[in-house]
């Protein structure tokens, strides 16, 4: 199993400018959420989703966008870069349930916007 | 609101001390899971512990031990005979009932622990 897996590891992008961020899982879990992570913010909710078609908003959802074809695949896309965007992005997943399963987070995704 | 507040920004010690870290939360829920991850130099965050409200009873696994105390509110966590390998950020968090039965966590603002040789 690989786990979480995330692509891009670095990116640079300019104001304005959009992009996707990768997200796949292996293990088979119906959640999956993004992340970003802030200095001295810890993580934040960004969007999440419980099952293939169906997503939703976290806590700081603006300029972001999402989609779940797939039970492997959550993509995050930038719609049009800001530098206030600039973060680590986390992508994670756990099983569904009651039984709060943990959650697994992929390596993360360094993002500068110039 | 629930809150997870980590007090200590940057703890530093010499290799071979016991270091702890602290964790306070606020939480309106009876049910609620606690968790504590580690992220390495590398930047991944890994998962160590995951806790309920209802099992009280201390965790030890190897150098790492776990504190949960309801009456407090804190779910602490010691690294005894600290090495440098355990120099990493760590981040305590709560897990909160968020919409649709999905649950979201509510991550610390972290401490970085730097383990000197």
């Amino acid at each position: 199993n690989a786990g979480v897996t995330q692509t891009p590891k670095f990116q640079v992008l300019k104001t304005g400018q959009s992009m996707t961020l990768q997200c796949a899982q292996d293990m088979n879990h119906e959640y999956m959420s993004w992340y970003r992570q802030d200095p001295g913010m810890g993580l934040r909710l960004i969007h999440y989703s419980v099952g293939a078609g169906i997503t939703d908003q976290g806590e700081v959802p603006n300029g972001y966008n999402v989609s779940r074809s797939t039970t492997e695949d959550f993509p995050l896309r930038l719609l049009s870069a800001a530098p206030s965007q600039t973060s680590v992005y986390f992508c994670a997943s756990r099983r569904a349930g009651v039984d709060q399963e943990t959650q697994y987070f992929g390596p993360g995704t360094r993002l500068l916007v110039l | 609101a629930q809150k997870v507040t980590q007090a200590q920004t940057e703890i530093s010690v010499v290799e071979k001390e016991d270091v702890t870290l602290d964790c306070v939360y606020e939480t309106r829920d009876t049910t609620y899971y606690l968790f504590w991850y580690k992220q390495p130099p590398s930047g991944e965050l890994v998962f160590l512990i995951r806790r309920n409200s209802f099992d009280e009873q201390n965790e030890i696994s190897g150098r790492y031990s776990w504190n949960f105390q309801k009456s407090t509110s804190s779910f602490n966590f010691t690294i005894t005979a600290s090495q440098v390998v355990d120099s990493a950020v760590y981040f305590c968090a709560l897990s909160e009932v968020y919409s649709g039965g999905y649950n979201k966590l509510i991550f610390g603002a972290g401490t970085r622990l730097a383990v000197h040789p």
